[in-house]
């Protein structure tokens, strides 16, 4: 089944530790992206990648990195959490053509205490 | 960069009417428009796209208008259902080209009243 994973589903953590939220595609997408999904305030990128070993900042990147080594994976670092980045998070793929539209993974609902 | 404004908010409609939903884009080079449902604790869907060399296409029904001029798209639901309740957000991009990805709207709780 055509699909974008990510793990984990729920995540509460402490200020200050590390943590990284993993994302993996089987479709062979190029472009693969991360969303923060914050109440009032919509979807916002956080990170893009174009394709291996190629990323780029989105509109809201501070705090966060990525790593784009393999084409199916793109995980989201958070080196020191704080709690303005409590929030739900989304990965996404698609062609490299983005006529096609994304495909979302189910999401990773991230408390920072 | 792009900035996407949807409207309204809320949309409230009853049951078998029909709901509009409208977003208006900055930059003029967006040519691929597509448009989400997010149902509660899920992610969000593709539902209807189009491409800027089209002004309306239809899916059932559901439809979305472009109007390039104005830059302004629309999301045309008829015959609402229950299901349909959702939030529904627009989007906005360059296909084949730019550096960046889609840029969302704010998104619309759309509730089907009974």
């Amino acid at each position: 089944e055509a699909q974008v994973t990510q793990n984990p589903r729920y995540l509460i953590t402490v200020t200050g530790k590390k943590l990284t939220v993993t994302c993996s595609q089987n479709m062979n997408h190029e472009y693969m992206s991360w969303y923060r999904q914050d109440p009032g305030l919509g979807l916002r990128q956080i990170y893009y990648s174009m394709n291996v070993e190629v990323t780029d900042k989105g509109d809201v990147p501070e705090g966060y990195k990525v790593s784009r080594k393999e084409k199916r994976n793109f995980p989201l670092i958070l080196e020191s959490p704080s709690p303005n980045q409590t929030s739900l998070y989304f990965c996404a793929s698609s062609l490299r053509d983005r006529g096609t539209g994304y495909t979302f993974g189910s999401g990773t609902r991230l408390t920072v205490v | 960069g792009e900035n996407v404004e949807q409207h309204p908010s809320t949309l409230s409609v009853q049951e078998g009417d029909s709901a509009v939903i409208k977003c208006t884009y900055s930059d003029s080079a967006s040519n691929y428009f597509p448009w989400y449902k997010q149902e509660l604790g899920k992610r969000p869907q593709l539902i209807i796209d189009i491409r800027s060399n089209v002004g309306e296409k239809k899916d059932q029904r559901i439809a979305v208008t472009l109007n390039k001029t104005a830059k302004h798209f629309s999301l045309h639901i008829t015959e609402t259902q229950p299901e349909d309740s959702a939030v529904y957000f627009c989007a906005a991009s360059q296909a084949g080209g730019g550096a960046d990805g889609l840029t969302f709207g704010k998104g619309t709780h759309l509730i089907i009243q009974p």
